[in-house]
């Protein structure tokens, strides 16, 4: 199984700061086939499912503010959100798809400081 | 817009079998994607279980293969989750996901089922 790996594991940013939190998977997710980079980012916020944000590294999702970005290939990648708001505040778990079975990260707990 | 939606007893024997229900709506089952179960135990994080596809195909994560059966109910638009052999470590909230067909990721979600193994 491919193990991924996030950084840190919790975080306090000031409202309006920037935010960012990082994944390493033990293999790449690059699928070579078509040069995309099998990689979600999800915040889940407590008695909710789940919400994609990101999928292939760095394309948003349909509805996510713009604030939220994702960045990296092979095995380091990153979400950023530029410009903390107070509903941000959440678990973030990073996700490959590359090959099966998909795997998570162990979720970074973001909080406002 | 896609909606998924867990069913199912919140309370299971230890040693005896869990069973989920996703019913789907606003989208056919029988359309070109996955179906997954995916849970997360109590403080922990995130667990996929296995897949299906409206064909019967079906994806396990090797650790839970021995125990798990996913099936598809095309006429009622649903699938379901099957777990045998429960423990108090398979306490967890159970979400069933879909997986979209170009990305792979897991865009729609239902809201979740938490099963508790107690005697």
């Amino acid at each position: 199984d491919i193990v991924m790996t996030q950084s840190p594991d919790s975080l306090a940013v000031s409202l309006g700061e920037r935010a960012t939190i990082n994944c390493k998977s033990s293999q790449s997710v690059l699928y070579n086939s078509n040069n995309k980079n099998y990689l979600a980012w999800y915040q889940h916020k407590p008695g909710q499912p789940p919400k994609l944000l990101i999928y292939w590294a760095s394309s948003r999702e349909s509805g996510v503010p713009d604030r939220f970005s994702g960045s990296g290939s092979g095995t380091d990648f990153t979400l950023t959100i530029s410009s903390l708001q107070a509903e941000d505040v959440a678990v973030y778990y990073c996700q490959q798809y590359c090959s099966t079975p998909p795997t998570f990260g162990q979720g970074t707990k973001l909080e406002i400081k | 817009q896609v909606q998924l939606q867990e069913s199912g007893p919140g309370l299971v024997k230890p040693s005896g079998t869990l069973s989920l229900t996703c019913a789907v709506s606003g989208g056919s089952i029988s359309g070109n994607n996955w179906w997954s179960w995916v849970r997360q135990p109590p403080g922990k994080g995130l667990e996929w279980i296995g897949e299906i596809y409206h064909g019967g195909n079906t994806n396990y994560n090797p650790s839970l293969k021995s125990r798990v059966t996913i099936s598809v109910d095309k006429s009622k638009n649903q699938f379901s989750l099957r777990l045998s052999s429960v423990t108090a470590a398979d306490t967890a909230v159970y979400y069933c996901a879909r997986t979209d067909r170009y990305s792979s990721s897991f865009d729609y979600w239902g809201q979740g089922s938490l099963v508790t193994v107690s005697s």
